[in-house]
């Protein structure tokens, strides 16, 4: 089995409930930002994205939100499914046009 | 299929062997870039590409030498294969520089 990713922060939620993934980017001039859900053993998938001159975007069952001021980031899955168990990475892109990936959280849905 | 596709998904190898991991996309795109992703799901860019002309150099060791014959291929050389390289490798492309797709991932474990 895998070990790797144990220490990750873990969020669990229960399927049918909504979910929240917070992140904090570091970067006051970052631009554009990007959620990525990584399942195991496959590399990380487009969830959305947001540019720094918008609050708020949603997609279909997402809305990811960001806040300026404190230079927060949060994803917001809404009925949480199964699938949805996976890895989520936010990455912010700053003035060197590269993306800096946060840490990752793990998202645990119970039935 | 549409996709980035990367070769060979699992590489063995002794420690001091050199070897190579490809990736191809036929997505379009005019950016390719390699990403180091750690036992802990760290991912760190490590190079990128634009139509065929290094962008980005991390401060990667030059036993890492990335080889671009063409916009739709990126491959990753590695020498003198080190324990501390065993991580899963990710090849990624873009075609504006936001939205990256990333391939499947090449595991690397060095004995």
């Amino acid at each position: 089995g895998e070990s790797v990713g144990l220490h990750l922060p873990t969020l669990s939620v229960q399927e049918g409930d909504n979910s929240i993934i917070n992140c904090a980017y570091s970067n006051s001039a970052s631009d554009y930002f990007i959620w990525y859900k990584q399942e195991s053993g496959k590399g990380p998938q487009f969830i959305i994205d947001i540019r720094s001159n918008m609050d708020k975007r949603q997609g279909q069952r997402v809305t990811v939100l960001l806040n300026k001021t404190v230079k927060h980031l949060s994803l917001q899955i809404a009925a949480t499914q199964p699938g949805d168990s996976a890895v989520y990475f936010c990455a912010e892109r700053g003035q060197t046009d590269k993306l800096i990936f946060g840490t990752g959280t793990r998202l645990q849905v119970f039935p | 299929d549409t996709a980035v596709s990367q070769t060979p998904k699992y590489l063995v190898t002794q420690m001091g062997n050199d070897k190579s991991i490809k990736c191809e996309q036929n997505l379009g795109h005019d950016t390719m870039y390699w990403y180091k992703q750690d036992s802990k799901k760290f991912l760190k860019i490590m190079f990128s590409y634009n139509n065929k002309e290094l962008i980005i150099n991390e401060t990667v060791p030059n036993r890492f030498s990335p080889k671009s014959p063409d916009k739709a291929h990126l491959n990753l050389h590695i020498n003198s294969l080190e324990l501390g390289d065993s991580a899963v490798y990710f090849c990624a492309s873009s075609p504006t520089g936001d939205t990256q797709y990333f391939g499947p991932g090449t595991r690397l474990t060095v004995l």
